[in-house]
């Protein structure tokens, strides 16, 4: 079946300090892989996706993820956080079933920063 | 400004009641969604519609009720047979369901349903 784990549900980092949200995926064919951003009370925002070609992707907000097929992972990076960053984040796979495509979320992570 | 206009923001349901959320796009997509988002749960979804006058059942759809009358507008009923509406509602658009790598879903801001 089709999933997606976010192994970690909060994480806290300080600011300026590098970030590494985990995902992982499980899905038989290619995959179409996508992370948002949710600010609170909001809807979800796109930061990246990954289709084919590069398997390291740039996003939006000096974002990049990493595609590695061999760990069925699609982790979300980010050198240096800004208090800004402080939001819930969701990886998602691009799938089809019962004919139409559709994406599934893992739980999210939320990250906190501190000053 | 394009984009998804949800409404309300905040809505409280009596017991026994049905009550319809509002979600409107002016991006010219195809295709419209609605998700249930509970927290340490994700996103799951409940109806799509790929086009006008065409919708099927998601993950989770007992309970609820859509139309799709026009391209732009995609509301769902929170029915009194959904015995526990109490969530964060997003509805989402894609340009076009037939492709993967076009559907890029995009959200609106969302709409508390709140049980009184």
């Amino acid at each position: 079946a089709q999933s997606v784990t976010q192994p970690d549900i909060h994480i806290t980092v300080s600011e300026g300090a590098s970030l590494e949200l985990r995902c992982n995926y499980s899905y038989g064919a290619t995959p179409y892989l996508f992370w948002y951003v949710q600010s609170p009370g909001q809807g979800l925002q796109l930061l990246l996706k990954y289709f084919s070609g590069d398997t390291l992707v740039q996003g939006i907000k000096g974002f990049e993820a990493e595609f590695k097929r061999s760990q069925s992972s699609f982790n979300l990076r980010k050198p240096s956080v800004h208090w800004s960053d402080a939001a819930e984040y969701f990886c998602a796979v691009g799938a089809i079933s019962g004919g139409y495509n559709k994406l599934i979320f893992g739980a999210g992570t939320r990250l906190a920063v501190h000053p | 400004d394009g984009g998804i206009t949800q409404s309300p923001k905040y809505l409280f349901r009596k017991e026994g009641q049905n009550v319809t959320l509002s979600c409107e796009q002016n991006l010219n997509h195809d295709a419209m969604y609605w998700y249930r988002q509970d927290p340490g749960q994700g996103l799951r979804l409940i109806y799509y519609s790929q086009i006008v006058n065409d919708f099927q059942k998601g993950d989770i759809a007992e309970g609820y009720s859509v139309s799709r009358e026009k391209k732009e507008s995609f509301p769902l009923t929170v029915t009194s047979a959904q015995k526990n509406p109490t969530a964060f509602y997003l509805c989402a658009s894609s340009i076009d369901p037939g492709a993967v790598a076009k559907n890029i879903q995009y959200f609106g801001a969302g709409t508390r349903l709140s049980v009184l």
